[in-house]
């Protein structure tokens, strides 16, 4: 099993829709998680982290963590194509290396 | 405030060839991470310092070496370049070294191996 696992892409949703983006973790991955955006030809740009179970929100953004089923995933609710990018989840280990997934391509659909 | 700052943007090296990448951090962070990110994957993790000390090594060979400075800048340095190497290489940096969360990434360096 890979350390942090994201659903393939490319992932595709309609203007203004609920774009849901998923990931799971192994045992080696037990601290923060993070989700970062990557546009194509750019750098990761953190959006948004979280650390205990539950849901996070920031705008429209939406990060759940669940450590019992090893599951974090992100919401973005009226979706924007600007919102067209790579999105990059990422777990810390206790050795406090960040470990990052493949990612997940996203298309927003005017 | 100055974000992530990594020179030169762009690098074009042969076969065989070393290259030295730079990094400075944001100013107050003293942690810095190196990635490589091949296209189509996740950035993987090299190596990460504090306080000018390794404190993290990932599966890389040890054609891979790094070191910073007293003002907590970087380098990246990669000996005998292999066409494999082409990648974009992103340093990060954070507050501090153990129990740092969030970290902030440069621009990258996009390196080119022929």
């Amino acid at each position: 099993q890979k350390e942090v696992e994201q659903n393939s892409g490319p992932l595709s949703v309609p203007e203004g829709a609920i774009a849901s983006l998923n990931c799971t973790y192994s045992d080696r991955v037990s601290q923060s998680f993070f989700w970062y955006r990557q546009y194509s030809g750019k750098s990761p740009e953190l959006i948004m982290s979280i650390y205990s179970n539950g849901d996070k929100e920031d705008g429209r953004f939406t990060a759940q963590l669940n450590k019992a089923s090893q599951y974090v995933s992100l919401l973005i609710r009226d979706s924007q194509p600007s919102d067209s990018a790579t999105y990059l989840c990422a777990g810390k280990t206790s050795y406090d290396k960040v470990i990052f997934g493949p990612g997940t391509s996203l298309s927003v659909i005017p | 405030d100055a974000g992530v700052t990594q020179s030169p943007t762009h690098l074009i090296k042969t076969r065989g060839q070393q290259v030295t990448l730079r990094c400075s951090p944001i100013s107050g962070h003293k942690s810095v991470s190196w990635y490589q990110q091949v296209l189509g994957q996740g950035p993987q993790f090299i190596f990460q310092y504090y306080e000018k000390e390794e404190r993290g090594r990932g599966n890389f060979p040890d054609r891979f070496s790094a070191r910073q400075f007293p003002n907590y800048s970087s380098e990246l340095n990669v000996n005998a370049l292999l066409l494999g190497d082409s990648a974009l290489y992103l340093c990060a940096s954070t507050p501090r070294g153990t129990g740092a969360r969030e970290q902030y990434f440069g621009p990258g360096t996009r390196l080119t191996v022929t």
